[in-house]
C-alpha cells in the first residue's frame, strides 16, 4: 500500500502566483517526520522544509510553507510567489521508525512548471 | 550543511561487468547510510539501509547478491552492481544519516547515473 501519495503528476502555475502541491501519508507511528524535497534536472535532492509529527505549528521556510493537517494525514506544500527557477520535480517524503529502523520513503512526485 | 559526495557521477559499463559506486560523508560520521535508485521520471525507491560494521538490510524485491553494499567505515559506503545488465541502468542516490544533526539529519548525495550497454 502506498505510504506517501502525491496525486498530482504535473502542475502548472503562473509566475508570481502561489501553488499548492498535495501530499497525504499513512503511518501507524506516533512519531514521524515529513519532508519536501526539490529535484531539478541535475538530479540532486534539495531539502525544502520539514514538519515533525508533534509540531503544532505549520513549518515555514521563506517562500515555502507546509500545511500540516494531522487528522487528515496531509502535508501539502505551499510555494508562494512562484519563480521560474521553481520549475522542478517535488517529492514529499516521510521518515518513520518502525521495527525495521529509521527510513525515509518518498512519494511519486509532482512536476511543477512555472510559466512566465 | 553536511555534505555527502558520490563517485563517480556518471558511469557507463558493459553488460556483464561490475561497477562500484562510492558514497562518502565529508564532514560528519554517518552511522547509517541509505541507497536509493530512481528510474527516469519516477520516485526514489529505497534499496537498502546499511549500518557501519554490519550487514545491510535490503528492501523487499532487491537482490542482495546483485547489489552488494559495504559500509566499512563511518564515512564510506559502497554499492557494487554485479554482473550489470541494461535494466540496471538507473540513477543511484545515496544518503547518509548524521545522528547529531537533529531532525534534519539525513543528507543526500548528488547521485550516480549508471548506464549499462
Amino acid at each position: 500500500a502506498q505510504k506517501i501519495t502525491q496525486t498530482q503528476p504535473g502542475m502548472f502555475v503562473q509566475e508570481k502566483e502561489a501553488v499548492t502541491l498535495d501530499c497525504t501519508y499513512d503511518t501507524s507511528d506516533q512519531s514521524y517526520g515529513l519532508f519536501w524535497y526539490k529535484q531539478p534536472s541535475s538530479g540532486e535532492m534539495i531539502f525544502l522544509i520539514y514538519q515533525g509529527s508533534y509540531d503544532e505549528q505549520n513549518a515555514t521556510e521563506g517562500r515555502y510553507s507546509l500545511n500540516f493537517q494531522k487528522a487528515r494525514k496531509s502535508a501539502n506544500l505551499v510555494i508562494s510567489a512562484s519563480q521560474l527557477g521553481d520549475s522542478a520535480m517535488y517529492f514529499c517524503a516521510m521518515r518513520e521508525g518502525g521495527t525495521g529502523g529509521f527510513k525515509t520513503i518518498f512519494g511519486a512526485g509532482t512536476r511543477l512548471f512555472v510559466k512566465a | 550543511g553536511a555534505v555527502v559526495s558520490q563517485h563517480p557521477s556518471r558511469v557507463i559499463c558493459k553488460s556483464g561487468t561490475s561497477v562500484k559506486i562510492e558514497c562518502r560523508s565529508l564532514d560528519f560520521q554517518a552511522t547509517t547510510m541509505f541507497w536509493y535508485r530512481q528510474f527516469p521520471k519516477q520516485s526514489l525507491m529505497l534499496m537498502a539501509t546499511s549500518n557501519e560494521g554490519s550487514k545491510a538490510t535490503y528492501e523487499q524485491g532487491v537482490e542482495k547478491d546483485k547489489f552488494l553494499i559495504n559500509h566499512a567505515s563511518l564515512t564510506l559506503s559502497t554499492l557494487t552492481v554485479t554482473s550489470a545488465h541494461p535494466e540496471d541502468s538507473s540513477f543511484y542516490i545515496c544518503s547518509a544519516r548524521d545522528p547529531s544533526g537533529g531532525p534534519l539529519e539525513q543528507y543526500f548525495g548528488p547521485g550516480t547515473r549508471l548506464t549499462v550497454t
